[in-house]
């Protein structure tokens, strides 16, 4: 069972790039969510998921767009990278009032 | 805006000892509470999940307790071991909408280090 699969693990961009963080998970929950991690500051909600076809902002969602087309996968589209989205990105998915899962995060650099 | 604290922002204690993480939350109608692990360069794990309803919850050594009127919670850690060194991270999930499924209010985390 694979749980929450995250790709990719680490990635470098140029300010400006475009880039799609992968998430995919097997376990047929209808919640998905992405959140960043920043020193100091926790984990902060970008974007979530409440079943296919249906996504919302959370609390950080400038630069960041996402899409749900089927219950498994959960991409989140980075524009135009700039540095201040430097951090490490986590992908979340679990059923309502239940505990939630975490894939393994993915480490971006912007430079 | 919930926010949620967590104190001490590091711990360091020797092997067998007991000790209590500290979780503390301004709005005091939360959904539900977990405490997760993270290790370094890694994803989270959740540990203990306490609905809103629940004083609290227990799994091993591990024992979790909620008290909402006062906005807090409590991670007790029996007998440590050098294993259970990883940062512990309290969340809450507010029930502003019935559809915030697993949007988290996230503490900054609890750094443990157990010594051998």
């Amino acid at each position: 069972n694979a749980g929450v699969t995250q790709t990719p693990k680490f990635q470098v961009l140029k300010t400006g790039q475009s880039m799609t963080l992968q998430c995919a998970q097997d376990m047929n929950h209808e919640y998905m969510s992405w959140y960043r991690q920043d020193p100091g500051m926790g984990l902060r909600l970008i974007h979530y998921s409440v079943g296919a076809g249906i996504t919302d902002q959370g609390e950080v969602p400038n630069g960041y767009n996402v899409s749900r087309s089927t219950t498994e996968d959960f991409p989140l589209r980075l524009l135009s990278a700039a540095p201040s989205q430097t951090s490490v990105y986590f992908c979340a998915s679990g059923r309502l009032n239940t505990e939630a899962f975490f894939g393994q995060g993915t480490r971006l650099t912007v430079v | 805006k919930q926010e949620v604290t967590q104190i001490p922002a590091a711990l360091s204690v020797p092997e067998g000892e007991n000790l209590v993480l500290n979780c503390s939350f301004t709005d005091s109608a939360i959904y539900n509470l977990q405490w997760f692990r993270q290790d370094p360069g890694k994803g989270l794990t959740s540990l203990l999940l306490i609905q809103s309803s629940q004083r609290e919850q227990t799994s091993g050594r591990l024992n979790a307790s909620l008290d909402k009127s006062s906005g807090r919670s409590t991670l007790y850690i029996a007998a440590s071991q050098p294993g259970d060194s990883a940062t512990y991270l309290c969340a809450v999930v507010d029930p502003t909408d019935p559809n915030t499924g697993n949007q988290f209010y996230f503490g900054t985390g609890t750094s443990l280090t157990v010594i051998p």
